[in-house]
């Protein structure tokens, strides 16, 4: 596979549940970014990882939880979320320090009840 | 103020049409400018990108940027059904490094046959 992969496509989840949000990418990219999209809003940054550590951490509650294990995987674990959690979750990636821009995977559409 | 303000649309055109796309800013360091274009339940992908103020061309897709009144635009031309998606614009530079993008809204445009 090429470029960058998110799984799952969708998810429905309760408030009590926890699951887990992945992105892979094969691109070589050692900079990899969690974003959030909602309906007529511009993308959110939640957080940002540079070789595996993270850079950033855009004010996100706690019950988001992101994990780099290394540079090509990224993790968003989700617990006791609330319905205006709802929203396309985009991984990205990027050649950290260059002038080269984001690569985007292609989402993973959350539904919490 | 919002760094970056991108008319929501929806825009619809005609096949064939000029079409138009803008987005203006705040930080005047900003130095790299792209547009993604979104499809319908897929992740941003890479569209054009440009650095610092000029004309840049690819195909039936022009991106200017003016930095002088802090206005950049993307013109499509001869606009086909497929490029029916939402325009999104992004910046980069100034004191968010070039790690991390600010987007605009997106505008949703729909050309029809």
């Amino acid at each position: 596979e090429t470029g960058v992969t998110q799984t799952p496509r969708h998810l429905v989840m309760g408030m009590t549940n926890k699951k887990s949000l992945k992105c892979e990418q094969h691109l070589g990219h050692n900079a990899m970014y969690w974003y959030k999209q909602s309906a007529k809003k511009p993308l959110e940054l939640m957080f940002v990882y540079n070789f595996k550590e993270q850079t950033e951490n855009n004010s996100v509650p706690s019950r988001f939880s992101p994990e780099c294990p290394n540079s090509s995987h990224l993790f968003l674990h989700l617990h006791t979320l609330q319905p205006e959690d709802s929203a396309l979750y985009l991984c990205a990636s990027k050649a950290q320090g260059s002038t080269d821009t984001q690569y985007f995977g292609p989402g993973t559409r959350l539904t919490v009840l | 103020q919002k760094e970056v303000e991108q008319d929501p649309g929806p825009l619809s055109v005609p096949e064939g049409a000029i079409v138009s796309l803008n987005c203006t800013y705040s930080n005047s360091a900003f130095q790299y400018f792209m547009w993604y274009r979104q499809y319908s339940r897929k992740g941003p992908e890479l569209l054009m990108y440009t650095y610092s103020s000029g004309n840049k061309e690819d195909g039936r897709f022009t991106a200017q940027v003016d930095k002088s009144s802090k206005y950049i635009s993307l013109f499509i031309r001869d606009s086909q059904p497929s490029d029916s998606a939402t325009y999104l614009c992004a910046m980069s530079g100034g004191s968010g490094g070039y790690n991390k993008l600010i987007f605009g809204a997106g505008t949703r445009l729909a050309v029809h046959p």
